[in-house]
């Protein structure tokens, strides 16, 4: 069965400080697609990244970046020198070809990150 | 229109009582779904139509139903509504199969 697994249910930092969220994922297809999705306390959900299951390179986006390693089942956001605008809960999803729901998501349970000043 | 809409933003609907929750894209993506959200539990798939004309359940589909009648709208019906279905509700559009998923501003109900 298809599963994301987000076993920190709430971080809190400083600003400044560096913090990774985790993600691990459960899949018996070999092609899938891995998401991170940001949702403020305005209540929105936005898209933060796709990646598929044959591209293991790591990504960087301004001060995120994600650690994707087959290996592990693992899919990992980190936020360098955090800000309180990244107050925000973050969810990991999976989808794959094998989904039974065609190409929904498969969502973790989300992360709350708290930033304070 | 811009991106995906949903109405109503908020409702409090007695117990027993039908609902329509209202959805619409205008970037003409083939794949449109229902979610809800609910605290501890993250997102949960209802209901997803992967083109016009066709639908589908997913995990939570039980007192829910859905229609696809034209690419751009996919209302959820709650055909009587019960305590449990209190929730937030997002719908949510993809281009093709595995693209993103953009997600409407969310229909926040309250049954009573």
């Amino acid at each position: 069965a298809q599963k994301v697994t987000q076993a920190q249910t709430e971080i809190s930092v400083v600003e400044k400080e560096d913090v990774t969220l985790d993600c691990v994922y459960e899949t018996r297809d070999t092609t899938y697609y891995l998401f991170w999705y940001k949702q403020p306390p305005s209540g929105e959900l936005v898209f933060l990244i796709r990646r598929n299951s044959f591209d293991e390179q790591n990504e960087i986006s301004g001060r995120y970046s994600w650690n994707f390693q087959k290996s592990t089942s693992s899919f990992n956001f980190t936020i360098t020198a955090s800000q309180v605008v990244d107050s925000a809960v973050y969810f990991c999803a999976l989808s794959d070809l094998a989904n039974q729901a065609g190409t929904a998501l498969i969502f973790g349970k989300g992360t709350t990150l708290s930033v304070s000043s | 229109i811009a991106g995906i809409t949903q109405a109503p933003t908020s409702q409090i609907l007695a117990a027993g009582r039908r609902m329509t929750l209202r959805c619409t894209q205008d970037m003409r993506h083939n794949a449109m779904y229902w979610y809800r959200q609910d605290l501890g539990l993250g997102l949960r798939l209802i209901h997803y139509s992967n083109t016009a004309g066709t639908t589908g359940k997913g995990e939570v589909p039980d007192g829910y139903s859905v229609s696809r009648a034209n690419t751009d709208d996919f209302p959820l019906t709650l055909a009587s509504a019960v305590p449990s279905q209190t929730s937030v509700y997002f719908c949510a559009s993809s281009l093709e199969v595995n693209n993103e998923q953009f997600f409407g501003p969310g229909t926040r109900l309250t049954v009573l």
